[in-house]
């Protein structure tokens, strides 16, 4: 089964502060994405890659960075956190191709800015 | 922009009942059309997708039908049980690398 690994899973920051979520994934999918979830408003995304040195801006990408240094590994930076972006932000892998780009999610991390 | 709809935030039933979950799509391109399931402090994970026209899909008791037409891919199941408590959401995606995800519909299965 495909497998995508976040890092950290809990993560408690201070207003200001920069915040660094990291993802690896072991199934050599080229597309990448960050998601958040929040209670109403489902998930949405804040930035995806299509391959290694590629990002492109999602839905909500305000207040975010990515980076994708290679096939593996595509991180979600938050170069000043504030407190509207507390929230649990998932990180998914996927293929693109005739089967669909379905996607792969990891176990999520929980970001609190406090 | 491409965006996916479901009109129900919750939706409670007994056991035992039938449940369909709406979702409506819309995308410039012909889209796959997939169902998610989360349930409790778990990550999201596959439950069925399509992208034929009119054709049924089914896994583990759920279906769905994806009607070009109407741009919908309903969730249906005719028999609910307790487990099927969870979050759901729908997702499009174009064959290339954007998947977008509505805002999910919470089923509450109760006794």
């Amino acid at each position: 089964e495909a497998a995508v690994t976040q890092s950290p899973r809990n993560k408690v920051a201070v207003t200001g502060g920069k915040v660094t979520l990291s993802c690896n994934q072991t199934n050599n999918h080229n597309n990448m994405y960050w998601y958040r979830q929040d209670t109403g408003h489902g998930l949405r995304l804040i930035h995806y890659s299509y391959g290694a040195g590629s990002t492109e801006k999602g839905d909500i990408p305000d207040g975010y960075k990515a980076s994708r240094p290679s096939q593996e590994n595509f991180s979600l930076i938050l170069e000043l956190a504030t407190p509207s972006q507390t929230s649990v932000y998932f990180c998914a892998s996927g293929a693109s191709g005739t089967g669909g780009p379905e996607v792969f999610f990891g176990k999520g991390t929980r970001l609190t800015v406090v | 922009g491409d965006s996916v709809t479901q009109t129900e935030g919750l939706v409670t039933l007994t056991k035992g009942l039938p449940v369909m979950l709406n979702c409506t799509y819309q995308t410039t391109y012909s889209p796959f059309l997939f169902w998610y399931v989360q349930h409790l402090n778990e990550a999201p994970k596959l439950l069925l997708k399509s992208s034929t026209d009119n054709k049924r899909t089914e896994h583990q008791g759920f279906y769905a039908t994806l009607h070009k037409s109407s741009s919908s891919f309903h969730l249906q199941k005719s028999s609910v049980q307790l487990s099927d408590s969870a979050l759901y959401f729908c997702a499009s995606g174009t064959g290339g690398y954007k998947v977008v995800f509505g805002s999910g519909t919470r089923l509450l299965v109760s006794p």
